[in-house]
């Protein structure tokens, strides 16, 4: 079955310090894979996606990701992470096709300590 | 571009109420979903529409309907609104194809109670 998997429900790390947030899926063939940010009280925000090439995507404030086939995993990172980083963290993969339907995972909070 | 709008961004309701969700984009996407989001569980897809005229269901329809009569528009009824339909909605949006194909626009959210 399709699933997606985010291991950790939450995260505290300190300001400044780096981040990754698991995430990984099961799936027949490489899907499309996405994080999105949800800032409390706000819809999502699509941070970065990766559909082919180059397996390290880059993202909007600071975030990257790297796509990991023998793995099946799309892991986010950040190398410092600033008090407005605060927010939960969606992964959601789906099929390479334009009628894809994303799956998505449980989400992960990640709280930052000053 | 407003993007997209929900409507209201708040709700009580009895049980066995109805009610309508709005849902509006103005960037001529040709697909929008509805998704569902309970603590722990992400987004699960309620009902989703390729384009005016054409709908279908996804991972949880039961007590929920829609139509979409324009590409603008795609509004969510609870029929009979029931306690396990608390929760946040939130509607999405995305071209079918092209550069965004890959992008997902999702609107504010609203927060339903039902009593």
């Amino acid at each position: 079955a399709q699933s997606v998997t985010q291991p950790d429900i939450h995260i505290t790390v300190s300001e400044g310090a780096s981040l990754e947030l698991r995430c990984n899926y099961s799936y027949g063939a490489t899907p499309y894979l996405f994080w999105y940010v949800q800032s409390p009280g706000q819809g999502l925000q699509l941070l970065l996606k990766y559909f082919s090439g180059d397996t390290l995507v880059q993202g909007i404030k600071g975030f990257e990701a790297e796509f990991k086939r023998s793995q099946s995993s799309f892991n986010l990172r950040k190398p410092s992470v600033h008090w407005s980083d605060a927010a939960e963290y969606f992964c959601a993969v789906g099929p390479p096709d334009s009628n894809y339907q994303l799956i998505w995972g449980a989400g992960t909070k990640l709280i930052i300590k000053p | 571009n407003a993007g997209v709008t929900q409507t209201p961004k708040f709700q009580v309701l009895k049980t066995g109420q109805s009610m309508t969700l709005q849902c509006a984009q103005d960037m001529n996407h040709e697909y929008m979903s509805w998704y569902r989001q309970d603590p722990g569980m992400g987004l699960r897809l309620i009902h989703y529409s390729v384009g005016a005229g054409i709908t279908d269901q996804g991972e949880v329809p039961n007590g929920y309907n829609v139509s979409r009569s324009t590409t603008e528009d795609f509004p969510l009824r609870l029929l009979s609104a029931a306690p396990s339909q608390t929760s946040v909605y939130f509607c999405a949006s995305r071209p079918q194809n092209g550069k965004e194909l890959n992008t997902q626009y999702f609107g504010p959210g609203t927060r339903l109670t039902v009593l």
